[in-house]
């Protein structure tokens, strides 16, 4: 799967649009950017995933550049529960049988009140 | 909706002791289910993962075991347990349709293992 980078931490004023940036220059055409947050000792949860259109659904947007190498993951009105580390992934077509996710540093967002 | 459950939330544990940590998955069927352990600076690391009653393959050999009685449940065990099995661990599900080409996978709320 191709690696990731992310900014190590971010601040966000509460009520506004948060914006995560993740680079995945290395993506190759069947593979998946997916995003998922991981509160202080909750197990990590799903929020979208996208090939190559923009996604959007209850919890967020998902922009991924024309060149699919790299994208923004947007939180339109950022609240305090909001604050976790937020996983930026590449995942490979699943029929190749590679079934692990793997996360790396991720960016810690701090929503501030 | 789809749930998952896992019990219990936090388990001290002797070393030597034996492990039994349980995962169930309501409203799906015939889910992929999966187990990994996060360790502190080590990342999520796959144990196991299963696509059916009775069918386990195995990321990585050590002495953990997993087992799959019934469709909706995953059970981690181990017959003897080490220092190093400490961590935070997790279960997963994920429902492979054969018109998608990739598959969500859905975390519970986790196990936090003390070995002391």
């Amino acid at each position: 799967d191709a690696k990731t980078t992310q900014p190590p931490s971010m601040d966000c004023a509460e009520g506004r649009a948060a914006n995560l940036p993740c680079n995945h220059s290395t993506i190759s055409g069947n593979e998946y950017v997916y995003w998922y947050r991981q509160i202080h000792s909750q197990g990590p949860q799903y929020i979208i995933h996208g090939l190559k259109n923009n996604e959007t659904n209850e919890m967020a947007s998902l922009i991924i550049t024309e060149d699919r190498k790299s994208s923004t993951l947007i939180l339109p009105h950022a609240t305090l529960r909001d604050t976790a580390v937020y996983y930026c992934i590449v995942r490979v077509d699943w029929r190749t049988g590679r079934r692990a996710l793997t996360f790396g540093s991720g960016t810690r967002l701090q929503v501030q009140p | 909706s789809q749930t998952i459950h896992q019990w219990p939330a936090t388990l001290v544990q002797p070393v030597g002791s034996p492990l039994s940590l349980e995962c169930t998955v309501e409203g799906t069927s015939n889910p992929n289910l999966y187990w990994y352990r996060q360790a502190a600076g080590r990342g999520l690391q796959l144990l196991f993962y299963s696509v059916g009653i009775g069918q386990i393959s195995s990321e990585v050999p050590q002495n953990l075991s997993a087992s799959r009685p019934q469709d909706r449940q995953f059970i981690l065990s181990s017959k003897k347990l080490l220092l190093s099995d400490s961590g935070f661990y997790l279960c997963a599900w994920s429902v492979s349709r054969g018109n998608s080409r990739t598959d969500t996978q859905y975390f519970g709320p986790g196990t936090r293992l003390t070995v002391l």
